[in-house]
């Protein structure tokens, strides 16, 4: 079946890294996606890798997709206050080309 | 880059009435427009997708009677939620993919609240 898996909570002090994680069980997903939401908002694509890739960097933004395992991550460098949001991790199955999402990361900033 | 737009951003209404919203791509064209509903704290459920010229197909578990959608050009796509009911309150978010067919860009989200 198609399932996309992230931890809900994450905590991370302003100017560190935050790494976010996801996993997904579809072999079959061409491009895996996140996407960033702040309250209230809709959401706000922030990168994506085709399945073919390994690694894209964009910034401050670093995405990591190990197919094998069937794991994407999100880097971000140096987090800013303006980071805090919730971001959700989807893939688009190329078995009817849906776009399946994760139930979100809310990421905190500590001061 | 690729702006799309929700109308209303919010609405509240009687229980039993209807209401439209509205889903448009300003600068691009899509085939292919997606409409979502978000419960709070919760992720985006997908309701249905809907393709110019063509009947939406619809999730299991969405009734299309209730939800009638109707995209009539490729900028387009509109969702009215039939006599509304309390349990309709969400956030309903709509998307568009690009004629590349990469990626999907998201509105802002119109907010219901049926009292």
């Amino acid at each position: 079946g198609e399932d996309v898996e992230q931890s809900l909570f994450l905590s991370v002090r302003e100017g560190d890294s935050s790494v976010i994680n996801c996993t997904y069980t579809d072999s079959s997903s061409t491009y895996l996606y996140w996407y960033k939401q702040e309250p209230g908002a809709g959401l706000q694509l922030l990168t994506y890798i085709f399945s073919n890739m390994d690694m894209k960097q964009d910034q401050r933004l670093t995405v990591l997709l190990n197919k094998k395992d069937k794991h994407l991550s999100l880097r971000i460098a140096d987090t800013q206050t303006g980071d805090s949001a919730i971001y959700f991790c989807a893939e688009r199955v190329n078995r009817d080309d849906k776009i399946i999402f994760g139930k979100g990361t809310r990421l905190h900033i500590l001061p | 880059g690729a702006v799309v737009s929700q109308h209303p951003s919010w609405v509240i209404c009687k229980s039993g009435t209807s209401v439209k919203i509205e889903c448009r791509s300003l600068d691009f064209q899509a085939t292919t427009m997606f409409w979502y509903r978000q419960f709070p704290k919760q992720s985006l459920m997908l309701m249905a997708t809907s393709n110019e010229g063509s009947k939406a197909t619809y999730e299991q578990g969405v009734e299309k009677d209730k939800f009638l959608i109707n995209h009539a050009s490729l900028t387009l796509s509109t969702l009215t939620v039939t006599s509304a009911h309390p349990e309709d309150s969400s956030f309903y978010i709509c998307s568009a993919r690009d004629l590349r067919g990469q990626t999907q860009y998201f509105g802002p989200g119109t907010r219901l609240l049926v009292l």
